[in-house]
């Protein structure tokens, strides 16, 4: 069936350090949406991608939707410990169904 | 209502009972879905609800579980003879679109453990 494939699963950064999530689904996804999970909490939208090639900033998070709408990533610069969580890419399919990707845990070293 | 809320946020049930977790989604959104999120994965489909039609079921894993949604806003999600393997945090999430419209908002979940 249909994935999307989310990698990292973790990510340890130093605070202050980058942090970058990539998902990609093995065919065109029609929108991708991103959601950030707090530990111990639910998920929270994020943001939703719907153009080829889109490019869409949240303050420190940059977003991208691939030219060919299979992929996407999250980047977010100077992390900071209220970033820490798991990032979750959904992609929504030709039948609208949102195939959700595996999260990556971004973890802020002591 | 202001958020998606969910009853019981925690549940532990003995392996073989029966349990009932409840959604009330925010007023007026359409779409209702219910999700199963084992510890350190992503949420997994289960049932999707388009005012009181249960439009697909696919993801239910087994005949125990069963949802429903009479009157198009409050939904159950119940549970027969529990399994361990049904221990995990069932989310619910609500859209004011239909399926292929708009984005989710979760509620906070019932967490469910199963001994």
């Amino acid at each position: 069936g249909q994935q999307v494939m989310q990698i990292p699963q973790y990510q340890h950064v130093q605070e202050g350090e980058d942090f970058t999530t990539y998902c990609n689904s093995s065919t065109t996804l029609s929108n991708i949406q991103w959601y950030k999970q707090r530990p111990g909490g639910h998920p929270v939208f994020l943001i939703q991608l719907v153009k080829s090639g889109e490019v869409k900033k949240q303050k420190r998070l940059t977003f991208q939707f691939g030219e060919a709408k299979k992929n996407s990533s999250l980047h977010i610069t100077a992390t900071q410990t209220t970033d820490v969580g798991t990032y979750f890419c959904a992609g929504r399919d030709s039948n609208y169904q949102l195939i959700w990707g595996a999260g990556t845990k971004l973890i802020i070293k002591p | 209502g202001a958020g998606v809320s969910q009853s019981p946020r925690y549940k532990v049930a003995k392996r073989g009972q029966d349990v009932a977790l409840r959604c009330d989604p925010i007023s007026g959104h359409v779409s209702l879905f219910w999700y199963q999120q084992a510890l350190g994965q992503g949420p997994e489909f289960l049932t999707y609800f388009q005012n009181e039609a249960q439009l697909d079921k696919s993801g239910l894993p087994s005949d125990r579980f069963f949802a429903e949604r009479p009157e198009g806003s409050v939904s159950t999600l119940k549970i027969q003879r529990t399994q361990q393997e049904d221990s995990a945090v069932y989310l619910c999430a609500s859209s004011f679109g239909f399926l292929g419209a708009n984005v989710l908002t979760f509620g906070a979940g019932s967490r469910l453990t199963v001994l």
